[in-house]
């Protein structure tokens, strides 16, 4: 299994441009979630989904869409970047509740706006 | 205040013992997690506890729950230059999305 894989590893954007953030996992989860990593700041939550169809705004959603057409993946949009978007973002997976609920990370996307 | 909330930073001397502490504020967490970020990587879980356990124990890792204050810890015995990583402390509550928050992590910094 590949687990999660995140792409790309870095993207350097002007201001204003749009790009998506790929997220795929072969793990069969259920849910996926996409976090941003400041520095200081830990991890916050933007996006996640409890299946396929289904996405919920987490704590800083502003700026962010996300969709969730199959279970394997999870792309994270931005519609028009800004310099406040510069980030590490992680997506991630887990299985359903009744379980541990442990969360499985991809290696990270460090994007930069200029 | 923050849900879950960690000191920043730890600094330590190889092969003494490292404990990095969590306090969270909802009473009706299930599980706590701790999780180690090594450079430039995602997080990985290191180790977890069920909310009616105390303490529980993996090779090096001890973890301590005090349910009444709400305090979690996590301590690592022997500490080596390997283990320098940021330490993330989470949690899940019953009834949630499941989820997990985080808290801002532990830097933790061994040195020789």
């Amino acid at each position: 299994n590949a687990g999660v894989t995140q792409t790309p590893k870095f993207q350097v954007l002007k201001t204003g441009q749009s790009m998506t953030l790929q997220c795929a996992q072969d793990m069969n989860h259920e849910y996926m979630s996409w976090y941003r990593q400041d520095p200081g700041m830990g991890l916050r939550l933007i996006h996640y989904s409890v299946g396929a169809g289904i996405t919920d705004q987490g704590e800083v959603p502003n700026g962010y869409n996300v969709s969730r057409s199959t279970t394997e993946d999870f792309p994270l949009r931005l519609l028009s970047a800004a310099p406040s978007q510069t980030s590490v973002y992680f997506c991630a997976s887990s299985w359903t509740s009744g379980e541990v609920g442990e969360q499985f990370f991809g290696p990270g996307t460090r994007l930069t706006v200029l | 205040g923050e849900d879950v909330e960690q000191s920043l930073f730890l600094s330590v001397r190889e092969g003494d013992s490292s404990v990095i502490n969590c306090t969270y504020t909802d009473s009706s967490s299930t599980y706590l997690y701790w999780y180690k970020q090594e450079p430039g990587a995602g997080l990985q879980l290191l180790t977890y506890i069920f909310s009616n356990m105390d303490m529980k124990q993996d090779q090096r890792l001890t973890v301590l729950l005090n349910k009444k204050d709400k305090h979690l810890s996590l301590r690592i015995a022997d500490t080596q230059t390997g283990d320098s990583a940021i330490y993330f402390c989470a949690e899940t509550r019953a009834g949630g999305s499941y989820i997990p928050t985080f808290g801002r992590g532990t830097s933790l910094i061994v040195h020789p």
